[in-house]
């Protein structure tokens, strides 16, 4: 099973900025945080990942709790294009290679 | 920017048949991996690829299933006798297949509808 909790859903306007939590409590010290979406039924599209630090790339921000426990992805800036299911993905760092996805949360940016 | 790609998107088939999924995965990679995504369900992983074997299989992928890189670029799906419950989305994905670094980002292709009557 996955080992975050996403909310199912949530609405953004356009232009502002899109906050999607994550919560993964029982995450350990070598697992990074990675974030994917996927629109309409399209592959799954990385966005950006992370072990501890704040991250930052010309599509989103990650943003992680100093106790790893939670995180946070944020759209700076909204569009229509950006509606799509966005998955947030806890990765072990040895052992396995593949990933387990959730139900993730379904964004829907409104003009 | 360098994708992975997936033939055909959409495949028909009858019970009972054969179907070969291709993908052609990102040219430098060195890692593969096939997952599935069911109508209305989540992404499931399927097996993962290195070094002309597999690494890594979950419960999904039975003696129905293989996979196969029968040249340098290609990396291919075979289910050998279809069910209907093999009516999917299947995604080839790739990452560069450093020795040891499992955190590897793997690269998406856009699927294949496949459909099973």
């Amino acid at each position: 099973d996955a080992k975050t909790t996403q909310p199912t859903s949530m609405d953004c306007a356009e232009g502002r900025a899109a906050n999607l939590p994550c919560n993964h409590s029982t995450i350990s010290g070598n697992e990074y945080v990675y974030w994917y979406r996927q629109i309409h039924s399209q592959g799954p599209q990385y966005i950006i990942h992370g072990l501890k630090n704040n991250e930052t790339n010309e599509m989103a921000s990650l943003i992680i709790t100093e106790d790893r426990k939670s995180s946070t992805l944020i759209l700076p800036h909204a569009t229509l294009r950006d509606t799509a299911v966005y998955y947030c993905i806890v990765r072990p760092t040895s052992g396995t290679y593949k990933y387990i996805f959730g139900t993730g949360t379904r964004l829907k940016v409104l003009a | 920017e360098p994708e992975v790609t997936q033939t055909p998107s959409h495949q028909v088939t009858q019970m009972g048949q054969e179907v070969i999924l291709r993908c052609v995965p990102i040219s430098n990679h060195l890692y593969f991996y096939w997952y599935r995504q069911i109508l209305g369900q989540k992404v499931e992983f399927l097996v993962s690829f290195y070094n002309n074997e597999i690494s890594e299989k979950s419960e999904i992928f039975d003696d129905q299933f293989s996979v196969e890189r029968p040249d340098g670029s290609n990396f291919t799906l075979k289910i050998r006798s279809t069910k209907l419950e093999d009516s999917a989305m299947y995604f080839c994905a790739s990452s560069e297949g450093l020795a040891g670094v499992y955190q590897e980002t793997q690269y998406f292709g856009p699927g294949t509808r496949l459909l099973v009557l």
